[in-house]
């Protein structure tokens, strides 16, 4: 069965990118029609969703964070990534990344399989 | 604030059924059927209960079920259990440009 793994650093300092992958294991990040998300969630707050790539590269991206996000896709490692630029504070959340079922149907933006979730903290 | 409006918390007995609401426009829960619910355990990840207002995910208990009407969607819990404490999370494609929006979230509390 599926299983996604979010590694990265977890200290980010402002103005610098926060980047984050997702290892894809179970399962080849090609195979069935399935986009691949990153969400994230402040702590004691709601879910926010980033973005998502297919593996063709098509991408989808949260209009408030598309001119810092860039989500990429490297099915020879069965990874995808996750880069946001000039972070701040605000940038502060937990990173999710998970199997989005959006292949499926242009409109479905469900997300099925979920990693565990890594903490990134912006500060100096 | 969240695009979508969920109560803060809702409580309820063993055995018993709680109802939770999402609240959006029809611009997203009222204009798609496209509505679906997440539970979260504390410091975990949240899990898919609910997908096209009212599929429910194989393996995910019937005792889960979702409806809809107008801009309101609803998740109710039947015969509540302890382990069913956690976070819940309504979310809806939306045909403005964020393409999907979550509501607030809201804390049931098994009592």
């Amino acid at each position: 069965q599926v299983q996604l793994q979010e590694s990265g650093p977890g200290l980010v300092k402002p103005s610098q990118t926060l980047s984050l992958t997702c290892t894809v294991s179970g399962g080849s990040i090609s195979s069935g029609s399935y986009y691949w998300s990153w969400i994230r969630q402040p702590a004691g707050k709601g879910l926010e969703w980033i973005g998502r790539i297919y593996t063709s590269g098509s991408t989808n991206y949260n209009p408030s964070l598309k001119s810092r996000v860039t989500i990429s896709v490297d099915t020879s490692k069965n990874q995808f990534s996750l880069k946001l630029s000039s972070v701040t504070a605000a940038d502060t959340a937990v990173y999710y990344c998970a199997r989005d079922l959006g292949g499926l149907n242009y409109y479905y933006y469900y997300m099925d399989v979920w990693g565990k979730g890594t903490t990134v903290t912006v500060s100096s | 604030q969240s695009a979508l409006t969920q109560p803060a918390s809702v409580s309820g007995s063993p055995g018993q059924s709680i109802t939770i609401s999402c609240t959006g426009t029809s611009s997203d829960v009222g204009g798609y059927n496209y509505v679906s619910w997440y539970q979260q355990h504390p410091g975990k990840a949240p899990k898919l209960m609910i997908y096209d207002v009212n599929n429910r995910p194989s393996g995910v208990s019937n005792r889960f079920s979702g409806s809809k009407s107008g801009n309101t969607a609803s998740l109710t819990i039947s015969g509540l259990q302890a382990e069913d404490e956690a976070d819940y999370y309504c979310s809806s494609y939306t045909s403005s440009s964020t393409h999907v929006v979550f509501g607030g979230g809201t804390k049931l509390t098994v009592l």
